[in-house]
């Protein structure tokens, strides 16, 4: 058990639709970073948060915007669902940034999404 | 190289062998290599995390060593057990300050009894 926990676990949702995933990282930890793993895709970075504040954006689409929160947690929203968005959405949180630090990641169980 | 790339993607060992797999990524603007072990239905879990040159890390059975000069990094198993089928993903960080890991596909490594 890594500390980091997501959910749901699943979620099955219509082409059209909004959803939201959360996390919760460990304790301690500032930095909330989401992945995407599509089929035959490894894992792609989509955003980073530290303390709240927005630090990194990858292959993050338009429809999809994220945040942390004060108590630290982070919501991925996921709108205007497409057939392609399917795939399982990880959150990993690390201590954060400081002087040399190029601390381990560590994931959450994931969120498989299934859009129909 | 402009991406992490693995290899090989997939590898079948016989259980008390040893084996190696690597990972290959651009050398300019390098931060840090993360090894990450994934097993199915799983997460990923973080093996290693090197930064200089020449650095070599060892976890039980497991080592791995870093060249950051011509851009590699090499993944050991010795004695390979069944309990090591994996996917192995190594992943860079390029900017000190997001820390952004950029990962490879992985090395699908499946131990036979």
């Amino acid at each position: 058990d890594s500390g980091v926990t997501q959910t749901p676990k699943h979620l099955i949702t219509a082409t059209g639709q909004r959803v939201t995933l959360r996390c919760s990282p460990r304790s301690g930890d500032l930095s909330v970073y989401w992945y995407q793993q599509s089929l035959d895709q490894g894992l792609q970075f989509l955003i980073q948060y530290y303390n709240g504040e927005e630090r990194a954006k990858g292959n993050i689409l338009e429809r999809f915007s994220a945040q942390q929160f004060p108590d630290l947690h982070s919501e991925l929203n996921l709108s205007s669902l497409e057939l392609g968005d399917s795939a399982l959405y990880f959150c990993a949180s690390s201590v954060g940034l400081g002087a040399g630090r190029v601390g381990e990641q560590f994931f959450g169980p994931g969120t498989r999404l299934t859009v129909l | 190289i402009l991406n992490v790339e693995q290899s090989p993607q997939s590898l079948h060992v016989q259980e008390g062998d040893s084996t190696n797999f690597t990972c290959s990524f651009p050398s300019s603007n390098f931060y840090a290599l993360h090894w990450y072990r994934w097993e199915t239905a799983k997460s990923p879990e973080a093996l290693f995390v090197m930064t200089l040159n020449g650095d070599e890390k060892k976890k039980g059975r497991i080592s791995a060593t870093l060249n950051t000069k011509e851009g590699y990094s090499y993944l050991y198993i010795k004695g390979s057990q069944p309990e090591d089928s994996a996917t192995y993903l190594c992943a860079r960080i390029s900017n000190f300050g997001n820390e952004k890991l950029t990962f490879g596909t992985g090395t699908r490594l499946t131990i036979i009894p």
